[in-house]
């Protein structure tokens, strides 16, 4: 799986939007870009995943680059909640492992 | 949003001793994963688990570990002899209903006294 490369943390203003970068330049064809957070010591939790194509939900929205080297993860509307490490990871196949990394912590002010 | 179970929450033993920590996956799936997370450090992948065989593994896996399915609901992660650095958090996983993402149980804390 390629590698992914994130700022090791980010601080964002509550109700404004929080844009979390992620670079992925050896990404290839077959795999996807996932999205995790992990709030304090809970269990990670899945936020959103994508190939090529933008996706939104109801927790996110995420916009891979043409070129797939780069991807942006972007909650709309921080809440306090939001606080959390937020892990960007590529893989081939949703249920094989997931490599994590360190992650970005963002934390989330009122 | 359906939901992984983990017990106990917190479990304290003495080095050298036996642990086992339970989980209760997603239903009717058959892959499972457990994770470890040092304090401090990033999350690690351990072992997965796929129709009652493990299907890989990390070289943190080592002979100390071992996973079963006692029956049809729950997993289990046996340590035989704990060692100090086995002190960490111990996530389950397992695939939600569309397999496009893994759901986490909310961890086991093992302190290795």
């Amino acid at each position: 799986d390629a590698k992914t490369t994130q700022p090791p943390s980010m601080d964002c203003a509550e109700g404004r939007a929080a844009n979390l970068p992620c670079n992925h330049s050896t990404i290839s064809g077959n795999e996807y870009v996932y999205w995790y957070r992990q709030i304090h010591s809970q269990g990670p939790q899945y936020i959103i995943h994508g190939l090529k194509n933008n996706e939104t939900n109801e927790m996110a929205s995420l916009i891979i680059t043409e070129d797939r080297k780069s991807s942006t993860l972007i909650l709309p509307h921080a809440t306090l909640r939001d606080t959390a490490v937020y892990y960007c990871i590529v893989t081939t196949d949703s249920w094989g492992k997931l490599q994590f990394g360190a992650g970005t912590q963002v934390v989330v002010t009122p | 949003e359906p939901e992984v179970t983990q017990t106990p929450s917190h479990q304290v033993t003495q080095m050298g001793q036996e642990v086992i920590l339970r989980c209760v996956p997603i239903s009717n799936h058959l892959y499972f994963y457990w994770y470890r997370q040092i304090l401090g450090q990033k999350v690690e992948f351990l072992v997965s688990f796929y129709n009652n065989e493990i299907s890989e593994k990390s070289e943190i896996f080592d002979d100390q570990f071992s996973v079963e399915r006692p029956d049809g609901s729950n997993f289990t992660l046996k340590i035989r002899s704990t060692k100090l650095e086995d002190s960490a958090m111990y996530f389950c996983a397992s695939p939600g209903p569309t397999y496009n993402e893994q759901f986490f149980g909310p961890g086991t804390r093992l302190t290795v006294l």
